[in-house]
């Protein structure tokens, strides 16, 4: 079985401020990786996936993520956010095999002009 | 091209009745899961339906029970609902069984 940690529960961030929002996950099998977005009263939104090949990762919206095998982790990045990042973020995962998403507690970006 | 939509948007019902959440995937989309999303929580797995048939359940038990229909939309029907059932329903359609899963809008349930 999987699990997903997000070290995060609120990121407080000044508009035009880097941000990282860190995800570690275990597993004792491969993985696919997700990052989600969730705006007030809406559902999920697809950022960016790993699957295979490099472990660097570009989404929409200028974010990034960073597959690291050997630390399980699946940190995102955006080098310059907006007023309009302020959401709920979701790390998730699910092994090769497994038809489950299995999701982190969510991280909380606020972003502040 | 419709994304995965679901109805309705909220609902109200008291303990002990039951309820019927609805789930059109995206087009093209042969599979749907369910995910309940408590108050501050992240989406938790109920189960996944596959040519019309449960193919995975998560740590749900029996009043959670669902249907996948030939066109491939999908119910989620819960029975003898409990206070603790209120969450944000969301259902997610996949063109295979580990494919990337997109996410509907989701079914705000309240239980008084």
């Amino acid at each position: 079985a999987q699990s997903v940690t997000q070290l995060d529960s609120q990121v407080p961030v000044f508009e035009e401020a880097p941000v990282e929002l860190r995800c570690n996950y275990s597993s004792s099998v491969s993985v696919y990786l997700f990052w989600y977005v969730q705006y007030p009263n809406q559902g999920l939104q697809l950022l960016l996936k790993y699957l295979s090949g490099s472990t660097l990762v570009k989404g929409i919206n200028g974010f990034e993520a960073e597959f690291n095998k050997s630390q399980t982790s699946f940190h995102l990045r955006k080098p310059s956010v907006h007023i309009s990042d302020t959401a709920e973020y979701f790390c998730a995962v699910s092994d090769l095999h497994d038809y489950k998403l299995s999701f982190g507690a969510g991280t909380t970006v606020t972003v502040r002009a | 091209d419709a994304g995965v939509t679901q109805s309705p948007t909220h609902l109200i019902k008291t303990r002990g009745q039951q309820v019927t959440l609805r789930c059109s995937p995206k087009s093209g989309h042969d599979t749907v899961s369910w995910y309940q999303q408590a108050l501050g929580q992240g989406p938790q797995f109920i189960f996944q339906y596959y040519e019309e048939e449960e193919r995975q359940r998560g740590n749900f038990p029996d009043r959670f029970s669902g249907h996948q229909f030939p066109n491939y939309s999908s119910e989620l029907n819960v029975n003898a609902l409990l206070l603790g059932d209120s969450a944000l329903y969301l259902c997610a359609s996949s063109l295979s069984s580990a494919d990337t899963q997109y996410f509907g809008p989701g079914t705000r349930l309240t239980v008084l």
